[in-house]
């Protein structure tokens, strides 16, 4: 079975600190996606990557930037965390099908 | 660019009846994905059920169906004999075969209630 794991079930930081979220998935995935999930706005991707050290902007790239230093982990980073970057996020991978496998989530709030 | 739309924000279905999610996308191609997911209260989304847009036969996954209509842009979800672990939330979902088209793009959601 495929599994994205990712650090942090819930995470809750201080405007203007810098955040890391990271996933890591163990099946040699190519594609790995961020996404954020907000009430009534459903997934909305932030980044994905489609190979190491590839990295393309998704519909809501403003105020994160990500890295993939190695095929099995994708690290989503806050620069600066703010009110409005609340919000759950998921990482997600896939490999050469279509199916696309989910992380459990991070809650972040940021005060 | 293509859009999602569930035009249901919350569904309620009894235990053992049938319900069906709708949802609605927008498009300009002729060869894509639509997908179904469900996300437990757990939080970690799980595929349901996949549609490939050139085949005319409506997936099947267990209780679990669709109805692909092409030509309406209409992509609905039905649940037969529900079941209390159906309750979620539910995405639709659309990527393009295009291999430039690496993305998933959603829908807003429809949170499903099973009442027992």
């Amino acid at each position: 079975d495929v599994k994205v794991t990712q650090s942090s079930r819930y995470l809750v930081k201080r405007t203007g600190e810098k955040v890391f979220l990271e996933c890591v998935q163990d099946m040699d995935h190519e594609n790995m996606f961020w996404y954020r999930q907000d009430p009534g706005l459903g997934l909305r991707l932030i980044y994905f990557s489609y190979d190491v050290k590839m990295k393309e902007k998704g519909d809501i790239p403003e105020g994160y930037s990500v890295s993939r230093e190695k095929k099995e982990r994708f690290s989503l980073i806050l620069e600066s965390a703010s009110t409005n970057q609340t919000s759950m996020y998921l990482c997600a991978s896939r490999g050469p099908g279509s199916k696309q496998y989910f992380g459990p989530g991070t809650r972040l709030t940021v005060t | 660019a293509q859009t999602v739309t569930q035009s249901q924000p919350e569904m309620s279905v009894q235990e053992a009846e049938t319900v069906t999610l709708s949802c609605t996308y927008d498009t300009s191609e002729s060869d894509y994905y639509l997908f179904w997911y469900k996300q437990p209260p757990s939080r970690q989304m799980i595929l349901v059920i996949r549609q490939e847009a050139y085949k005319q036969q409506n997936a099947t996954e267990n209780r679990f169906s669709v109805n692909f209509q092409k030509a309406a842009k209409s992509f609905s979800l039905k649940i037969s004999d529900s079941q209390l672990g159906d309750a979620a939330m539910y995405f639709c979902a659309y990527r393009s075969a295009n291999n430039a088209g690496n993305m998933l793009t959603f829908g807003g959601g429809t949170r499903l209630m099973v009442k027992p």
